[in-house]
């Protein structure tokens, strides 16, 4: 079934630890995106890509970074967890045809202890 | 600064109609879409507006008015599984995503 697979579904990690957060499609979407949930507010960007190799900074980039090796990962990274990034996150990818949307992935809980 | 503004919370009857507005205000405007969201999963897209008028889709429908900067999702019929949050998201000027912070329907019997 084409979509989006992220992993883990759900993290408890102590702060200072480095985590990934992966994620892949294989929609062959160009463009994907990283977003945090936090209740009372709207999904945030994190950091996007708009096709492999490239990457650029959202709303919300500092404590993560992201890489775009090829067009099917795009893996998010915390190098050094804190509390504040207890959150959900959802990986999401374009065609870039705007009418379809963004199809988002099943999400990660993380929590940071 | 970019802003999307929606209701927190709306209760609406099954089998009932109802409207859940959306107002932005954002630099530049290249469409505004809607997603619902069930609780613990992931978004899901439900319609694109770019252009003024009403786009239907079945049970659903949603309007744009650019001049007003407002939209609105229209539930018609409402199923119990209707019961979830709905998202309004406009795309700005560079192509990204700004959302709202989403309203919680609620659907009582």
């Amino acid at each position: 079934i084409a979509g989006i697979t992220q992993a883990p579904t759900s993290q408890i990690l102590a702060a200072g630890r480095r985590m990934t957060l992966r994620c892949t499609q294989d929609m062959r979407h160009n463009a994907m995106y990283w977003y945090r949930q936090d209740l009372g507010l709207g999904l945030r960007l994190i950091h996007y890509s708009n096709t492999a190799g490239t990457t650029g900074k959202g709303e919300v980039p500092d404590g993560y970074s992201v890489s775009r090796a090829n067009t099917d990962d795009f893996p998010l990274t915390l190098a050094s967890a804190v509390p504040s990034q207890t959150s959900v996150y959802f990986c999401a990818s374009s065609s870039g045809r705007e009418s379809y949307g963004y199809t988002f992935g099943s999400g990660t809980r993380l929590t940071v202890v | 600064g970019q802003n999307i503004d929606q209701p927190t919370e709306m209760t609406a009857t099954e089998g009932a109609i109802v409207q859940i507005n959306c107002t932005y205000q954002t630099s530049g405007f290249n469409g505004l879409f809607w997603y619902q969201q069930h609780a613990g999963e992931a978004p899901t897209f439900l319609s694109y507006n770019v252009l003024d008028g009403l786009e239907e889709k079945g049970r659903f429908s949603s309007f744009l008015s650019r001049s007003k900067g407002y939209s609105y999702l229209l539930l018609k019929e409402l199923q119990m599984k209707d019961s979830a949050s709905y998202l309004c998201a406009v795309m700005d000027s560079n192509y990204q995503l700004i959302w709202g912070a989403g309203t919680k329907l609620i659907i009582k019997p």
